[in-house]
């Protein structure tokens, strides 16, 4: 079945290291994959889009890694903060359109 | 420029009975999805309306329904209420149709069933 899986329910991470999180994806072969921030009540918020022919991508604090080959993206938060804190979330296309497959998402608690 | 809004923010129903949400897409967007979420199975989608037209479906019963006017706003629809129906309902829309377009999501309206 296709599955796409994010590590761990939550992350807890000191404020100015990086937070990793991780998104696998099985039976699937997107050429694009989405990252997504989702404070508690609200709807999710965009971060960043990454291509299949692009590694790695970046924006201010944000990178983001694709590998098709083991089915993997990374997300990182550098010099990480209190107001990174939230649920994040990893999406790939995966019909025709606009239709959105998520991941379970990471919960991210940066703590002082 | 105003964001994606839904009404109403949160709604209280019992089993058997009938719901219709709204979605208020950001000016000028033609798409319209809608998503389900609930804490055992995350975000689904629902479906995603285009000028329109149902573009897509999720895997949800027919009891779910949508439609889109053409003024780009939408409409969602769940007859005869389950209490697994309880979950935040959300919409999101984008400018066109194609699998680069950013998302806008509007801040869900959350159906409680009793």
């Amino acid at each position: 079945s296709q599955k796409i899986e994010q590590n761990s329910e939550a992350l807890n991470i000191q404020e100015g290291k990086t937070a990793t999180l991780t998104c696998n994806y099985t039976n699937y072969s997107p050429a694009y994959l989405q990252w997504y921030r989702q404070d508690p009540g609200r709807g999710p918020v965009f971060l960043l889009l990454i291509r299949e022919n692009e590694k790695e991508k970046r924006k201010e604090r944000l990178k983001v890694t694709f590998d098709t080959t083991l089915k993997q993206s990374l997300f990182h938060i550098t010099a990480s903060q209190p107001a990174d804190s939230a649920t994040y979330l990893c999406a790939l296309f995966t019909g025709g359109g606009n239709k959105l497959t998520f991941g379970t998402g990471t919960q991210l608690k940066v703590e002082l | 420029k105003a964001g994606v809004t839904q009404t109403p923010r949160y709604l209280i129903k019992t089993r058997g009975q009938q719901v219709t949400l709204s979605c208020s897409p950001i000016s000028g967007h033609r798409s319209v999805s809608w998503y389900q979420q609930t804490p055992g199975q995350g975000l689904q989608f629902l479906f995603e309306y285009f000028s329109e037209t149902q573009r897509n479906k999720g895997n949800f019963p027919g009891r779910f329904s949508g439609r889109q006017f053409s003024n780009s706003r939408s409409e969602m629809n769940v007859s005869t209420l389950e209490l697994g129906d309880s979950a935040l309902y959300l919409c999101a829309s984008s400018l066109l149709q194609g699998s680069t377009d950013t998302q806008y999501f509007g801040p869900g309206t959350r159906l409680t069933v009793l």
